[in-house]
């Protein structure tokens, strides 16, 4: 079974604070995606990447960046985290640019 | 960016009655249609991908059809299940970008 796996569930973290969500597929995917979800709000693209050691901004990048060494893992930074950045944040991944995503579980992150 | 629509955004349907809700995309340049279910505190999970005008899908109680001339998508639901109980995404791509997703349909199934 196809698998995209977010390495936290939940998360609290300080203002100020680098934060790291680590997002890992076992599927070969290409391509890789890094979404918020806010309430009354679509899913937003923060960022994407459709190759190894390539990103593209998606339509929010601001505050940002990041991380993609290998195939199977795109790593999401916060630089400084803020508390407009508590949200929840999805990861996908897709084999092809016209295929369905499959998305991992979630993580709900909170800044204080 | 542009605006995926979805309506109803909230639904509750009686156990045994069938539903529908409705996606609108702006039609010029489209790529393809995506619906998502997502259950709460699991993942969204693909239900269908469309990229023909005319399409219908199907996958057991669900179905859905794609109007890319006028810029529709319907997703039906035929005689709901509690199961059925989750917000409906759908997502448009134009030109082979990135994906654009709507706020999602809450549906509710009351037993």
């Amino acid at each position: 079974d196809v698998k995209v796996t977010q390495s936290s569930r939940y998360l609290v973290k300080r203002t100020g604070e680098k934060v790291f969500l680590e997002c890992v597929q076992d599927m070969d995917h290409e391509n890789m995606f890094w979404y918020r979800q806010d309430p009354g709000l679509g899913l937003r693209l923060i960022y994407f990447s459709y190759d190894v050691k390539m990103k593209e901004k998606g339509d929010i990048p601001e505050g940002y960046s990041v991380s993609r060494e290998k195939k199977e893992r795109f790593s999401l930074i916060l630089e400084s985290a803020s508390t407009n950045q508590t949200s929840m944040y999805l990861c996908a991944s897709s084999l092809t640019r016209a295929g369905g995503y499959t998305f991992g579980s979630g993580t709900r992150l909170t800044v204080v | 960016i542009l605006n995926v629509e979805q309506s109803p955004q909230s639904l509750h349907v009686q156990e045994g009655d069938s539903t529908n809700f409705t996606c609108s995309f702006p039609s010029s340049n489209f790529y393809a249609l995506h619906w998502y279910r997502w259950e709460t505190a699991k993942s969204p999970e693909a239900l269908f991908v469309m990229t023909l005008n005319g399409d219908e899908k199907k996958k057991g109680r669900i179905s859905a059809t794609l109007n890319t001339k006028e810029g529709y998508s319907y997703l039906y639901i035929k005689g709901s299940q509690p199961e059925d109980s989750a917000t409906y995404l759908c997502a448009f791509k134009i030109g082979n970008e990135k994906l654009t997703f709507g706020t999602g349909t809450r549906l509710t199934i009351i037993p």
